[in-house]
Order: C-alpha cells, then sequence, then structure tokens
C-alpha cells in the first residue's frame, strides 16, 4: 500500500503569507496527485488534480507541483477564508489520503 | 445541479449490521464508478469501497474487505454500503463521492460528495 505524510501538520501563517504544503508518497506516483481543502463540519473540496491542474472554481492563488514521491501545495497569498485541513489523495494505485495539515491564522 | 444525499447512519453495537444509501441527482448515474469514503473523528479520510457502472465490479481495502459490500440501483439512482460486523475502529463519516468521467476514462479524483452520514460504533 501508498502511504501519503504530509507535513506539517499544524501551520500557522498570517493574512498575505505564502505558504507551502507538502506531501510525501512512500513510492512513486507519477503524479497521480489530488489536493482537497476541508473545513469544519464540510465535505472536502477539490482544489487540484493530477499534481497542477486548478479546479474549476478554485482561485488561483492555489496552485501544485511536484513529481516522483514529493508534492507541494501552495498557497500564494493566504486569504482568512483559507483557513481549513488540506488532504493530499494518491490514486496511482488504489486511494489514499494523508492525514493533513491543519492551517490556522497567526 | 449534481448532488449527492447519504443517509442510513447513526449508533450500533459492536458487530451488528448497518446499510448506508446515497441518492444521487444531476448526472448520469448509471455510467459511473461511485465511490464510499471514510473520516474517523478528527483524522484522515480512507477509501472504502468503489463499484462500476453496472454493479458487476467492486472493490474494498483490506480493513473492510469481507465485511463491507456495496451495490447500487441504477434505477433509483442510488448507491449502497452493506457494513457486517462493525468495529469500533468504523466509527466515521461516510461519504459517497463521484470521480471524474471525460466520456471515455475515469479519473481518481472526486469533485463532488455528498455531506456525510455518521456511523457511531460502541456499545
Amino acid at each position: 500500500d501508498i502511504q501519503m505524510t504530509q507535513s506539517p501538520s499544524l501551520l500557522s501563517a498570517s493574512v498575505g503569507d505564502r505558504v507551502t504544503l507538502s506531501c510525501k508518497a512512500s513510492q512513486n506516483i507519477y503524479k497521480y496527485l489530488n489536493w482537497y481543502q476541508q473545513k469544519l463540519g464540510e465535505a472536502p473540496k477539490l482544489l487540484i488534480y493530477y499534481t497542477n491542474s486548478l479546479q474549476t472554481g478554485i482561485p488561483s492563488r492555489f496552485s501544485g507541483s511536484g513529481s516522483g514521491t514529493d508534492y507541494t501545495l501552495t498557497i500564494s497569498s493566504l486569504q482568512p477564508e483559507d483557513v481549513a485541513t488540506y488532504f493530499c489523495q494518491q490514486y496511482n494505485s488504489w486511494y489514499t489520503f494523508g492525514a493533513g495539515t491543519k492551517l490556522e491564522l497567526k | 445541479e449534481v448532488q449527492l444525499v447519504e443517509t442510513g447512519g447513526g449508533l450500533v453495537q459492536p458487530g451488528r449490521s448497518l446499510k448506508l444509501s446515497c441518492v444521487v441527482s444531476g448526472f448520469t448515474f448509471s455510467s459511473y464508478w461511485m465511490y464510499w469514503i471514510r473520516q474517523a473523528p478528527g483524522k484522515g479520510l480512507e477509501w472504502v469501497s468503489s463499484i462500476n457502472p453496472d454493479g458487476g465490479n467492486t472493490y474494498y481495502p483490506d480493513s473492510v474487505k469481507g465485511r463491507f459490500t456495496v451495490s447500487r440501483d441504477n434505477a433509483e439512482n442510488t448507491v449502497y454500503l452493506q457494513m457486517n460486523s462493525l468495529r469500533s475502529e468504523d466509527t466515521a463519516t461516510y461519504y459517497c463521492a463521484k470521480p471524474y468521467y471525460d466520456g471515455t476514462y475515469y479519473y481518481g479524483w472526486f469533485a463532488y460528495w455528498g455531506q456525510g452520514t455518521l456511523v457511531t460504533v460502541s456499545s
């Protein structure tokens, strides 16, 4: 099974900051990597698919990159509404999710 | 508008059974693979099951294989999850989710989720 490790587990940042979240796979997942945002009490929301494709309706301040085992979600200028938990998900072999990064305002 | 609505959650004793339903609308249900994904309280997400469009192929992770059964009724636009021999570690919010389909291929990302239904396994 492919394991997904996200870091950090908790991130504090200020409005306007550039924020980088990391996700590492236990083996090469060939860019089959998605990112979701989940706000308290809500279902996950797809942000990025196939490493760097922005889902329709998602602000352009969100971007994704990576290859092999290492992937990154970047928020170019943090907004208050971005406070949430972010999950990565691989689909190279079945489907596994990371444990999440909780993003809070400093 | 695509909608997925899960029902059937609740409090159940260990070892007992529960059946979840997910009714969908806004897309051609019979053309889509469907998925169940769960989230334990305060934890991450875990894929629980997949079913192909005609219901003839189903897949599960080892954590639920042999205990959970996914099925569907394309006439009723509904996918089900029968959960048997429930354990405390099955306590979670259960979501149904729809993958992306471009008319030829299905892709492993989920743009549409239901609101979830909470299953609590406890004596």
